[in-house]
C-alpha cells in the first residue's frame, strides 16, 4: 500500500514553455501533498504544501506564480512550472499524506526536468 | 547545528560487510523515515519508525526515542545497495513537515 506515482519521470523542454508534473496517490486518499525540489548532491527542499481543495502554502523564497500547484482531488496534485528557464532544471519530488495508517509522507519517484 | 544529523556522510565498504548509518535529531518528532535514493534520483521509502525496530530483508532500522537516535543497518551488503540514504523526521510542530538529514552516500565495492 501507499504508492505514489509521478508523471512524467523525466521531461526536456525549451526555455519559455510551461511544464506540468502530476503526482498521484494510487491506493489511498491524500489529504495533503508536498512538492520538493532537489539540486544535485543536495537534500530535498520543500517548495509548497497543498491540501485538497484549498490553495497551496508556499515556502519562503518560492515564487507561487512560477510554480503553480493544484490539488483538485484527493488523489491528484499537479505542479506547473511556468515559463521555464534553464535555472528551473532540477529534480522535482512529491509526497502524499492521508489519514489513519496513511498519516505520514509517502514519496513519489521524482521527475527530472531539463530546460534547454 | 542542523536539527537532523547523519553520520557518516560518506561510507565505502566491501561487499558482504555489515553497514551502519546513524541519525540523530534534536526536535520532538512523530515519526522518523529512512529513504533510499539511487543515482538517477528516484526515492524509495525504506522505513517509517516511531518506536522500536523494523526489519525488511537485509535492512534493519532502530530508533531510541529517549536518546533521539536512529540507526539503519544493512547486513551482507551488496553493490546494489550503493545509494544515498536519507534520514528524515516528521516534527511534531510545523504541520508535520519533514526535516531531512544531509544524507549518507554509501558505496559497496564488489
Amino acid at each position: 500500500g501507499a504508492v505514489v506515482s509521478q508523471h512524467p519521470s523525466w521531461v526536456i523542454c525549451k526555455s519559455g514553455t510551461s511544464v506540468k508534473i502530476e503526482c498521484r496517490s494510487l491506493d489511498f486518499q491524500a489529504t495533503t501533498m508536498f512538492w520538493y525540489r532537489q539540486f544535485p548532491k543536495q537534500s530535498l527542499m520543500l517548495m509548497a504544501t497543498s491540501n485538497e481543495g484549498s490553495k497551496a502554502t508556499y515556502e519562503q523564497g518560492v515564487e507561487k506564480d512560477k510554480f503553480l500547484i493544484n490539488h483538485a482531488s484527493l488523489t491528484l496534485s499537479t505542479l506547473t512550472v511556468t515559463s521555464a528557464h534553464p535555472e528551473d532544471s532540477s529534480f522535482y519530488i512529491c509526497s502524499a499524506r492521508g489519514r489513519g495508517t496513511y498519516n505520514e509522507q509517502f514519496f513519489g519517484p521524482g521527475t527530472r526536468l531539463t530546460v534547454l | 547545528k542542523n536539527e537532523v544529523e547523519q553520520s557518516p556522510q560518506n561510507l565505502t565498504a566491501q561487499e558482504g560487510e555489515f553497514i551502519t548509518i546513524n541519525c540523530s535529531y534534536s526536535v520532538g518528532i512523530s515519526a522518523l523515515h529512512w529513504l533510499q535514493q539511487h543515482p538517477g534520483g528516484g526515492i524509495v521509502s525504506l522505513f517509517m519508525l516511531s518506536s522500536g525496530k523494523k526489519k525488511h530483508g537485509r535492512l534493519i532500522a532502530t530508533i531510541n526515542i529517549q536518546e533521539k537516535h536512529s540507526s539503519l543497518h544493512i547486513t551482507a551488503s551488496h553493490p546494489r545497495d550503493s545509494a544515498v540514504y536519507i534520514c528524515a523526521v516528521s516534527i511534531i510542530q510545523g504541520a508535520q513537515k519533514l526535516v531531512f538529514g544531509q544524507g549518507t552516500r554509501l558505496t559497496i565495492n564488489p
